[in-house]
């Protein structure tokens, strides 16, 4: 079943700290892994994404980690800001194919 | 780059009616879009794949009656909202893709749709 599993449901860090959000996906055949990241009444944008043949990819604040063995993959927000507050959506796809498989996102509050 | 718009942003219509929401790829050509429903605090769900110059293909579940998608052109995708009821009050969403093989979807800013 190609499912993503998605933790935590909601968030909240204090400005400056470290966001952390997990997934785990069960198909092996997934080889494309983004984060979209939504505010509230707008539609999702992609913020980063990794391919499994590199276990981190750092962008500005962002950071994916990847564990192929584990099937997990992990979004890492540095130094968070208030700005950073939305909702976080974890997906996975398959090679020759569109579409995306969602996990069911984190909402996270950066507190000031 | 990579922009998709959507057209209305918000719409309200009486049950009953039909609705079209726009979908626009401005700056590169669509090969695929795809057409998403969104409830509050929850996960996109995927309604319809389309192809341009070919039928959508819908997910199970999906009225493809009730919900008309035309893919007309590499940049245009509409979907349709027929004989609307208020449990079709949702936040939709669009999203295109520039090739059939292509992992990265570029989203539209959605449209809410009520219906009374």
């Amino acid at each position: 079943q190609q499912q993503v599993k998605q933790s935590p449901q909601s968030l909240i860090v204090q400005k400056g700290g470290i966001s952390i959000i997990n997934c785990a996906y069960e198909n092996t055949a997934f080889d494309y892994f983004p984060w979209y990241q939504q505010f509230p009444g707008k539609g999702p944008a992609l913020l980063i994404a990794i391919r499994p043949d590199v276990s981190e990819k750092k962008e500005g604040r962002f950071t994916i980690s990847f564990n192929k063995s584990a099937k997990q993959f992990s979004l890492h927000i540095m130094d968070s800001q208030p700005g950073d507050s939305a909702t976080y959506f974890c997906a996975a796809s398959i090679e020759g194919y569109s579409t995306l498989t969602f996990g069911k996102g984190t909402m996270l509050l950066v507190s000031p | 780059g990579a922009v998709v718009s959507q057209h209305p942003s918000w719409v309200i219509c009486k049950s009953g009616t039909s609705v079209k929401i726009e979908c626009r790829s401005l700056d590169f050509q669509a090969t695929t879009m795809f057409w998403y429903r969104q409830f509050p605090k929850q996960s996109l769900m995927l309604m319809a794949t389309s192809n341009e110059g070919s039928k959508a293909t819908y997910e199970q579940g999906v009225e493809k009656d009730k919900f008309l998608i035309n893919h007309a052109s590499l940049t245009l995708s509409t979907l349709t909202v027929t004989s609307a009821h208020p449990e079709d009050s949702s936040f939709y969403i669009c999203s295109a893709s520039p090739g059939l093989a292509s992992y990265e979807q570029y989203f539209g800013p959605g449209t809410r749709l009520t219906v009374t």
